[in-house]
């Protein structure tokens, strides 16, 4: 069986500082691994995936994930943050070549000025 | 390109009242289809998924249904709408191959509220 944890809630940086996100897995088979990004009352952007090739994944506006087998972990981070990266995270696995999917509850990520 | 339509944007509704919202997607062929209710402040929830023509499966047991009548076309239902259906529905679609990552490619969603 397959699930997924997104540890915080919330997290609140200030513009210009890193941003952590951490989600954690469990799967019974080799997962795909997401994550997505969600701005208020819109649908869900693809920020990156996990593809087996590299354990570091580079995504858009700067975000990246380490994929940690031994750790279960797919955290997402970004060195410097920004006002507009202000939204709601979504850390999702799936089985590779799977119909279902399995999402996180979500973090919010509050930036201050 | 692909690109994924959902409508309407915003809806309000009476309680016991019927629903329909729809999702198209252009730009593939044989997608799977996927409606996902979004309560406030909470995750994501799937409730149905398709991997053809006519070939619908529930995650859920809800008072909604699904349809797919067309290759590119997915229908939310609802006979009777109660106010626990209020949410933001999502519909989302990928691509089924071989050593595929199933990613989803996500709509702008439909805000339902039921009063």
């Amino acid at each position: 069986a397959q699930s997924v944890t997104q540890l915080d809630s919330h997290v609140s940086v200030s513009e210009g500082t890193p941003v952590l996100l951490r989600c954690n897995y469990s799967s019974s088979y080799s997962p795909s691994l997401f994550w997505y990004v969600q701005h208020p009352n819109k649908g869900l952007q693809l920020l990156l995936k996990y593809t087996s090739a590299a354990t570091l994944v580079k995504g858009i506006n700067g975000f990246e994930a380490e994929f940690k087998k031994s750790e279960t972990s797919f955290h997402l981070t970004k060195p410097s943050a920004h006002m507009s990266d202000a939204a709601e995270y979504f850390c999702v696995v799936s089985d590779t070549g799977g119909f279902k999917t399995i999402f996180g509850a979500g973090t919010r990520l509050f930036v201050k000025a | 390109s692909q690109t994924i339509h959902q409508w309407p944007a915003t809806l309000v509704q009476p309680v016991g009242s019927p629903l329909s919202l729809e999702c198209t997607v252009e730009g593939t062929s044989n997608p799977n289809l996927y409606w996902y209710r979004q309560a406030a402040g909470r995750g994501l929830q799937l409730l149905f998924y398709s991997v053809g023509i006519g070939q619908i499966s529930s995650e859920v047991p809800q008072n909604l249904s699904a349809s797919r009548p067309q290759d590119r076309q997915f229908i939310l239902s609802s006979k009777k709408l109660l106010l626990s259906d209020s949410g933001f529905y999502l519909c989302a679609w990928s691509v089924f191959l071989a050593g595929s990552y199933n990613e989803q490619f996500f709509g702008p969603g439909t805000r339902l509220t039921v009063l």
